[in-house]
């Protein structure tokens, strides 16, 4: 148990189902972070939220919605997705707001594997 | 664009050799190069290398950055069955908002008995 946990820890969808991935830190961190891990390729940054407010979203299409109501929970919303979204979505959390050294070295989750059919 | 290379992408060797796994970096703003060990699912934090030519030691881990190459080694002496992982780099570049950490590949380590 890293601190950040992830459910469900395992989810098989449909392209036209609207499913959610839910992240929530017991670490008292500050920003959190959605990734995606795909098979042979580097993980991903998807999104960043710090202090509840989006700082990043890279590019990500708008069938994955991110929600953070408050600084320790984190939710992707998944709608109309493709097979090739299939992967493994990491969330993480750091310590401390920004410019601080702190806020690099991330805590992950055991990350939620989504198959979409 | 930042970017992360690892080699080699993957390893097998067996139990008590000694590994150097490989990660060479670009990016602006350098501030400081991340070692990660994921083994099944949660990458778990390693090494944060901020200044060259020291060395960081857990146990039998190590890891030494290079700011003038580029890169960085990471180094598991007397390896166990235990050791086998992705180990995955990560670099962070200078920002206002949080951590931008740009991975690498990874390297598959395979220990075997």
């Amino acid at each position: 148990e890293t601190g950040v946990t992830q459910t469900p820890r395992h989810l098989v969808m449909g392209m036209t189902n609207k499913k959610s991935l839910k992240c929530e830190q017991h670490l008292g961190h500050n920003a959190m972070y959605w990734y995606k891990q795909s098979a042979k390729k580097p993980l991903e940054l998807m999104f960043v939220y710090n202090f509840k407010e989006q700082t990043e979203n890279n590019s990500v299409p708008s069938r994955f919605s991110p929600e953070c109501p408050n600084s320790s929970h984190l939710f992707l919303h998944l709608h109309t997705l493709q097979p090739e979204d299939s992967a493994l979505y990491l969330c993480a959390s750091s310590q401390g707001g920004p410019g601080t050294s702190g806020a690099n070295v991330l805590t992950f989750g055991a990350g939620s594997r989504l198959t979409v059919l | 664009e930042d970017k992360v290379v690892q080699s080699p992408l993957s390893l097998v060797v067996h139990e008590g050799d000694t590994v150097t796994l490989n990660c060479s970096y670009e990016v602006t703003n350098f501030r400081s190069l991340l070692w990660y060990k994921q083994e099944k699912k949660a990458p778990t934090f390693l090494f944060m290398l901020t200044s060259s030519g020291i060395e960081k030691k857990s146990g039998r881990l190590s890891s030494i950055l290079d700011k003038k190459e580029l890169s960085s080694i990471l180094n598991i002496t007397a390896t166990q069955t235990g050791d086998s992982a992705i180990y995955l780099c990560a670099v962070d570049r200078e920002e206002t908002s949080g951590s931008r950490l740009t991975f690498g590949e990874g390297t598959q380590l395979t220990v075997n008995p």
